[in-house]
């Protein structure tokens, strides 16, 4: 079993749409819980970060973190074209142990 | 600016040749890893440094070899012995020891291909 699993998709959905993209893990150890989005053929960017449980909002963004169901989300409101991209999520268990990450999730939106 | 460079950004390599990927940052970053990312498989993570002239393997190092002479820079070797190696290869560098800044920076990335 892996410790991060994450839906490849793709997913597709209209502009304007609110998105919702998730990733389950095994190990309850991990404490920092992070999302970068990867455009195609490009490094991934940090796009949120939380530590522990709870809701972190940017913007159009709000990553939750749910330990007791080991489970993040991350949503998109007022989704764009220049959305469209791979999310990845990603868990460590401190600040100085490695980064793990999950498959990523191809998302697409429609004009 | 501060960043990560990677280079080159496309490689061709002949089978039963080694290749060096570089990397450099200066960021002043302590930590330094080398993932590879196959299509559908995410990122995994092949070796990763958190001080100079200390390394640790990853999840899929056989093949792989790397150093850490500066703190500015962490090339990777794709030896022959490495089956598979098409692939994008990112490397990121991160602040270590600090309780509220894990966050990875990466580079652009590294396509190889072998011909």
């Amino acid at each position: 079993q892996k410790e991060v699993e994450q839906d490849p998709g793709p997913l597709s959905v209209p502009e304007g749409a609110i998105v919702s993209l998730n990733c389950t893990y095994s190990n309850s150890a991990f404490q920092y819980f992070m999302w970068y989005r990867q455009y195609s053929r490009k490094g991934p960017e940090l796009l949120m970060y939380t530590y522990s449980s709870g809701n972190k909002e940017d913007g159009r963004f709000t990553a939750q973190v749910d330990k007791s169901s080991k489970y993040i989300s991350l949503f998109i409101r007022d989704s764009q074209p220049s959305d469209s991209a791979t999310y990845l999520c990603a868990m460590s268990y401190s600040s100085a142990s490695k980064i793990i990450f999950g498959s990523g999730t191809r998302l697409s939106i429609r004009p | 600016d501060g960043g990560i460079t990677q280079s080159p950004k496309y490689l061709f390599r002949k089978e039963g040749q080694n290749v060096t990927l570089s990397c450099e940052q200066n960021l002043n970053h302590d930590a330094m890893y080398w993932y590879r990312q196959d299509p559908g498989q995410g990122l995994r993570l092949i070796y990763y440094s958190q001080i100079v002239n200390d390394f640790q393997k990853g999840d899929i190092a056989e093949g792989y070899s790397v150093s850490r002479e500066k703190k500015e820079s962490f090339p990777l070797t794709v030896t022959s012995a490495q089956k598979n190696p098409t692939a994008f290869y990112l490397c990121a560098s991160s602040i270590v020891g600090q309780v509220v800044n894990t966050e990875a920076f990466f580079g652009q990335g590294t396509r190889l291909t072998v011909v």
